[in-house]
């Protein structure tokens, strides 16, 4: 079946623009989450939904970043005001419930530039 | 979560098996071992979980140590296609906890032809 899209797969800005990255979860998963990988460094936790409950948003940098998810599908992250070290892949992921004996199922990621 | 430890990376040749090491002295009786990997250019990808047995599936076994604190992911048969960063994580299975899941730096596997 379909995994997890993102689009656009790859997204160059100039600095100060705002940009929106979309991720399509899989159908029927309840659970998405937004993380981002910078050049050579981890992956980082940014936001979490789950169903209907307020999201998590303990891991968004500053509060240029923000994310909704609409229907309980389609989620899309914006990022207002885009400054270099916004430079990232974002990944979005999703999985069947919350709660870790779920595994999460990872998109291709977003990579955007911000020039 | 707990803390893991990994080597940075590691070489092995084709057509052998590999094991990569996790060091996890201070997991909690509520945490699962975890291992994602991610390929090149790729998004991580789940490989493997357990608790306290050894696991076996199709992509790979996970050993785990009596005591926990540390454990093993074996590929058995690498190819190519298993060059990848494998990350291995701790996830308290008490709900709310760990949803998220927090990364570390995790090991490069290089594998040679």
């Amino acid at each position: 079946g379909a995994g997890v899209s993102q689009s656009p797969s790859n997204k160059v800005t100039e600095k100060g623009k705002d940009v929106e990255l979309r991720c399509d979860p899989i159908s029927g998963h309840t659970a998405l989450y937004w993380y981002r990988q910078s050049l050579g460094q981890g992956l980082e936790f940014l936001i979490y939904f789950q169903g209907n409950s307020a999201p998590d948003k303990s891991g968004l940098p500053s509060d240029r970043f923000s994310a909704e998810r609409t229907g309980g599908s389609v989620s899309t992250l914006t990022i207002q005001r885009t400054q270099q070290e916004d430079s990232a892949v974002y990944l979005c992921a999703s999985s069947l419930d919350r709660g870790s004996v779920y595994e999460q199922y990872f998109g291709p990621g977003t990579r955007l530039t911000v020039t | 979560d707990a803390k893991t430890t990994q080597p940075n990376s590691m070489e092995s040749n084709e057509e052998e098996p590999v094991h990569l090491p996790c060091n996890h002295s201070t997991i909690s009786g509520t945490d699962y071992i975890h291992w994602y990997r991610q390929l090149p250019s790729q998004g991580p990808e789940y490989v493997i979980h357990g608790l306290t047995s050894n696991v076996n599936n199709r992509m790979a076994s996970l050993a785990i140590a009596e005591d926990r604190k540390s454990s093993t992911l074996i590929l058995h048969r690498a190819t190519l296609r298993d060059a990848a960063v494998y990350y291995c994580i701790l996830r308290d299975v008490i709900l709310g906890r760990d949803d998220k899941i927090i990364f570390g730096k995790g090991t490069r596997l290089h594998i040679l032809p």
